[in-house]
């Protein structure tokens, strides 16, 4: 059973380049979150979708990022441009619904980000 | 104040040691509380989850849940080296989402 993928594992790259992070959900799971993690602030989240909506992207740190879900096995976490302070690991996690509420997520093993 | 609040550590115990992880929350209208398990450079693992105050018990490990004090622990008996990690508690908050501790360090020495 696969679990959450993202694509690439590491990601290097230079100030100012737009940077694109994948990741395909659990099959069956209505729900998909962003984190960014740093050793400073932990676990953040920058956005999650429901059903391909985005329903919550308050922790989007500024107009340089933008996510979509074109459909229920994509999503796509954009940066651009990009600057040496969004260094950290990205995650994608999802999670499916019951009773309308989300279900313990499940992570992929991120994508870690060096912007030189 | 934050949502969650977790012991920083790093936690460092000999081989065989009883570990205690804990968590506080601010919300007392939170209800679902889970562990997760991260190992270096890998994405957190669901280790356990409950609803309910009491404990909760899946083989070496015991997730407690005391909501009159606000207070979630994660105990591990026998502690082994590849317990080795860090652990991070999350809660599921009113609007769906989940907020997590910034994670403990812990280190079993053999």
């Amino acid at each position: 059973d696969a679990g959450v993928i993202q694509s690439p594992r590491h990601e290097v790259t230079e100030m100012g380049q737009e940077v694109t992070l994948r990741c395909k959900p659990i099959s069956g799971h209505n729900s998909l979150f962003w984190y960014r993690q740093t050793m400073m602030r932990g676990l953040e989240l920058l956005i999650y979708f429901n059903n391909n909506v985005p329903i919550d992207d308050s922790g989007m740190p500024e107009d340089r990022f933008s996510a979509k879900m074109p459909n229920a096995s994509f999503s796509t976490l954009k940066i651009q441009p990009s600057e040496p302070r969004d260094s950290a690991v990205y995650f994608c996690a999802s999670s499916s619904i019951r009773d309308g509420r989300n279900q313990p997520q499940h992570f992929g093993d991120g994508t870690r980000l060096s912007i030189l | 104040q934050k949502e969650v609040e977790q012991d920083p550590g790093p936690l460092s115990v000999p081989e065989g040691a009883i570990v205690s992880l804990n968590c506080t929350y601010s919300n007392s209208a939170f209800q679902y509380f889970m562990w997760y398990r991260q190992y270096s450079r890998k994405g957190p693992e669901l280790l356990m989850y409950t609803y309910s105050s009491g404990n909760k018990e899946d083989g070496r490990f015991t997730a407690q849940v005391d909501k009159s004090s606000k207070y979630i622990s994660l105990f591990i008996r026998d502690s082994q080296p590849s317990d080795s990690a860090t652990y991070l508690c999350a809660i599921r908050g009113d609007g769906n989402q989940f907020y997590f501790g910034t994670g403990t360090s812990l280190t079993v020495i053999p």
